[in-house]
Formats: C-alpha cells, structure tokens, sequence
C-alpha cells in the first residue's frame, strides 16, 4: 500500500533561517504529491502540490520538487519568518480517492 | 463564504451520550471525509462519501455512524462516547481522486 515517511519533529530555528522538512514516500503507479499546513486551532491548507515527476511545487517562498528517483519530495524555504510556525503535512494522492498523510512535523520559529 | 464548514466548533460532554457534528460544503465537490486528529496531530481517516455513496471506510466502531443527506452535506453522529473519542475532528471536501483536500476548521471533541 501506499505509505508516507517524513521527518520527525518538532523542528525549532531562529527567524531567517534555512528550512528542509524531509518526506519520503512509497506508492504504486503515480502519485500526485502535497504539503499541507496547519496553522494552530484551524484545519489543514493545500500548501503545494507537485503531479508528477521533477515538477516543482511552490507557494509562499515554500519549494518541493517530486523526486521519482528517490521517492522524495522534501520541503524546504530559504528564509523561515515566525508566521511559520505551524504543522506540516506531507501527502500523497492516488486515484483510489484515499489521500495518505505522514505524521506532520511542528515548526516554531523563534524571532 | 466559508468553503468547508463544521460546526459545532467546541463540544463538551459526559461518557455514554450521543453527539452530532456537522458539516457543509459550499465549493460543489462530489466527495467529502471525515478525519480524527490525535493529540500527536496524527490524521487518521474514517470515512469518505462520493454523492452521498460510502465509500471509504476504515476500521472504526461501528458507534460512529456517517449520513451523507446531499452531496454538500455529511454529518457524523456518535453513539456511548468514550473518553478515547476526544480528539480534533475534521471534515474535508475534494473534486476528484487525486486532487487536493479542502479542510473545514475542526470540531474538538472533550470526553469526560
């Protein structure tokens, strides 16, 4: 079955610094990929999304780019602001409309 | 307009009643779910309906009881609470299989 693998947290950095949140998956055929997020008390939020291989998500200064070879689509941002903090999901999507989710990770950003 | 709308947003009860929540979405999608969220944040899915037709539904007490009236529409109904169904419940939408998720804002569930 499909499975989605991200990095643990919680992650804690310092205003402007550089972010990589890991997330591997494993999946039959093609998945679309997705980063969610979820800001504290509210629901999850599309972040971006990739559909298919060496696409490049990005929203937000957020980058993933859907890495077939090593079945990664790791997120990352070169300049983390405080608004930030938040949950982040890692997600894959099949056409078995079942979307499977990692984890999540905790982000705080400290000023 | 609200996309995903779950209400209510807070519920507090005893062990042994019955609670509904409710959810409503205003963006035309064929499919919605329901979600329970852990203290760990960890989603975990329960149910999903396709115009109004179950279609997914994972190992969970039969207590639970989705009702899917219209395709905007699925509610969640749950019989004998236990301590172990508080959790953050959420209702999401989607317009097809591999497409993003649409969140309502949550329902947080307190057992005592």
């Amino acid at each position: 079955g499909n499975s989605v693998t991200q990095m643990e947290g919680p992650v804690t950095l310092s205003e402007e610094a550089f972010l990589t949140i890991n997330c591997t998956y494993t999946a039959t055929g093609y998945p679309s990929l997705f980063w969610y997020v979820q800001y504290p008390g509210e629901g999850l939020q599309l972040l971006l999304k990739a559909t298919k291989a060496d696409d490049k998500g990005s929203n937000k200064g957020f980058e993933a780019t859907y890495r077939k070879e090593t079945t990664s689509f790791h997120l990352e941002k070169g300049s983390v602001q405080v608004s930030d903090s938040a949950v982040y999901f890692c997600a894959l999507g099949g056409s078995n409309y079942k979307l499977t989710f990692g984890k999540g990770t905790l982000l705080t950003v400290n000023p | 307009d609200t996309a995903v709308s779950q209400t209510p947003k807070y519920l507090v009860t005893q062990m042994g009643n019955d609670k509904s929540i409710k959810c409503e979405q205003n963006l035309g999608h064929d499919t919605m779910y329901w979600y329970k969220q852990d203290s760990k944040k960890f989603l975990k899915i329960m149910f999903s309906y396709n115009n109004k037709e179950l279609i997914i539904n994972e190992t969970v007490p039969n207590r639970f009881s989705p009702k899917s009236p219209d395709k905007a529409h699925l509610n969640l109904h749950i019989n004998s609470l236990e301590l172990g169904d508080s959790a953050v419940y959420f209702c999401a939408s989607q317009r097809e299989g591999a497409s993003p998720l649409h969140f309502g804002n949550g329902t947080r569930l307190t057992v005592t």
